[in-house]
C-alpha cells in the first residue's frame, strides 16, 4: 500500500494554468479509472474536486480538470485564483480492494 | 444537507483503547457505503478502512488491520471506528466520509466530516 507521488509544492500567478501530477503503478491507477482528487484548506475537512479521473461534482469551478495516462493521474487548474491555494490530494483505488491517498501537494498562488 | 459529525477523539495512553462515532444527517445512510480516513499532525491523508452499506462487507489497511474494527447501526444512522492496542503513530485527525456506491470496489469519497483528533501519548 506504498502513497501515490505527488509533487510537494507547485505555484503559479494568478490567471495562469498549473498541473499537479500523480504517480502510481499498475495495481492502482494504471489499472482503474477510479482516481479522484481532493481540496484541503488548512484546518478544514478535504473537499471532493474532480472523481473517476475527469468528472467535477455539481458545484465545483470548470476551472479543475482530471486526466490519466498510463500509471499517472493529473489535476490541472486553470484561471488560478487565490482561493485555490490549498493542499490537493490524488487517490485511487487499488487491486488490494484498498484506497491509497497522495502525499499531498500544496497550491501556491504568488 | 448532508452532514457527518465525529466523535469520541481525546487523549489516550499507548495500548489502550477508544471508540469513534460517526453520526450522519441529510441523506439516506442505509444506502451507502462509508470511509474513515485519517491525518497525523502536519501530513497527509491516510486511508484507513471502508464499511459496506449493510455492514457485510469490510476492509482495512494493513497499518490497522487487527487492530480497528469499523462497523454502523444503520438503525442510528452512524458509523463507528473501534481502535484497540492503539500505538503514538495512531495519532491524528479521524474523518468519517460518505463514499458514493453500496458496497464493493471503487467509488469515491463525496463528502466527509470535520474530524475528530485522536492523541496517542503517555
Amino acid at each position: 500500500q506504498s502513497a501515490l507521488t505527488q509533487p510537494a509544492s507547485v505555484s503559479g500567478s494568478p490567471g495562469q494554468s498549473i498541473t499537479i501530477s500523480c504517480s502510481g503503478s499498475s495495481s492502482d491507477i494504471g489499472v482503474y479509472n477510479y482516481v479522484s482528487w481532493y481540496q484541503q484548506h488548512p484546518g478544514k475537512a478535504p473537499k471532493l474536486m474532480i472523481y473517476d479521473v475527469s468528472y467535477r461534482p455539481s458545484g465545483v469551478s470548470n476551472r479543475f480538470s482530471g486526466s490519466k495516462s498510463g500509471n499517472t493521474a493529473s489535476l490541472t487548474i486553470s484561471g488560478l485564483q487565490p482561493e485555490d491555494e490549498a493542499d490537493y490530494f490524488c487517490s485511487s483505488y487499488t487491486t488490494s480492494t484498498t484506497w491509497v491517498f497522495g502525499g499531498g501537494t500544496k497550491v501556491t498562488v504568488l | 444537507q448532508m452532514h457527518l459529525v465525529e466523535s469520541g477523539g481525546g487523549v489516550v495512553q499507548p495500548g489502550r483503547s477508544l471508540r469513534l462515532s460517526c453520526v450522519a444527517s441529510g441523506f439516506t445512510f442505509r444506502t451507502y457505503g462509508m470511509h474513515w480516513v485519517r491525518q497525523a499532525p502536519g501530513k497527509g491523508l491516510e486511508w484507513v478502512a471502508v464499511i459496506s452499506n449493510d455492514g457485510s462487507y469490510k476492509t482495512y489497511a494493513d497499518s490497522v488491520k487487527g487492530r480497528f474494527t469499523i462497523s454502523r447501526d444503520n438503525s442510528e444512522n452512524t458509523l463507528f471506528l473501534q481502535m484497540n492496542s492503539l500505538r503514538d503513530e495512531d495519532t491524528a485527525v479521524y474523518y468519517c466520509a460518505k463514499t458514493n456506491i453500496a458496497a464493493g470496489g471503487g467509488g469515491f469519497l463525496d463528502h466527509w466530516g470535520q474530524g475528530s483528533l485522536v492523541t496517542v501519548s503517555s
